[in-house]
């Protein structure tokens, strides 16, 4: 079975400051990943995937995620964060070996930019 | 940019009574998805629909539950007789095929309250 953590509840930032958001991950196959945000009141967004390749793939709005093959993670990074940046943000992976497309998502993590 | 449209927003309704979420996908979009999110819950995978037929379906989506594509643009999902813990909010999403490189757009949801 897939399965996705996002271990923080809520993670808070200064404005400026670079931001991570962790995610890890759990599959029998190769993981496609990718995160979504979601702001209030709208739908997920997507952000960015990683499939196959380079490690570090980068995505809509500055971010970046790193895959980690050896630790399962694919966290989410910024250089640098804007309060725009202040939403919830979802982990999602999707197991190659599976024989199944649905998406199995992390609870979210709560980012907090802070003027 | 083409959306995912969900109506209505909002849904209240009573314990045992039929409801309607209705949605339309991206229009080039050949592949659609119900998801829902119970509060403060994961996101949950319930159905996906292709060609006319439910491609896939989770535990959750039990004989309760049934989509459907009555015309070429909208996407339903019905729930025949509705229970309090059918309270959440319901995603619509559709992507251009299940391949991996195609990620799900989303719809801002209906927050289905069953009373």
């Amino acid at each position: 079975a897939q399965s996705v953590a996002q271990p923080e509840d809520q993670v808070n930032v200064a404005e400026g400051n670079p931001l991570t958001v962790k995610c890890t991950y759990s599959v029998s196959g190769n993981p496609y990943l990718f995160w979504y945000v979601q702001y209030p009141n709208r739908g997920l967004q997507f952000l960015l995937k990683y499939i196959t390749g380079d490690n570090l793939v980068k995505g809509s709005y500055g971010f970046e995620a790193e895959f980690n093959k050896s630790q399962t993670s694919f966290h989410l990074k910024k250089p640098s964060a804007l309060v725009s940046d202040s939403a919830l943000y979802f982990c999602a992976v999707r197991d190659s070996g599976a024989g199944s497309y649905q998406l199995t998502f992390g609870k979210g993590t709560k980012l907090s930019v802070i003027p | 940019e083409p959306e995912v449209t969900q109506t209505p927003s909002h849904q209240v309704t009573q314990m045992g009574q039929e409801v309607i979420l209705r949605c339309v996908p991206i229009s080039n979009h050949l592949y659609f998805y119900w998801y829902r999110q119970i509060l403060g819950q994961k996101v949950e995978f319930l159905v996906s629909f292709y060609n006319n037929e439910i491609s896939e379906k989770s535990e959750i989506f039990d004989d309760q539950f049934s989509v459907e594509r009555p015309d070429g643009s909208n996407f339903t999902l019905k729930i025949r007789s509705t229970k309090l813990e059918d309270s959440a909010m319901y995603f619509c999403a559709s992507s251009e095929t299940t391949g991996n490189n195609s990620p799900l757009h989303f719809g801002n949801g209906t927050r289905l309250t069953v009373t």
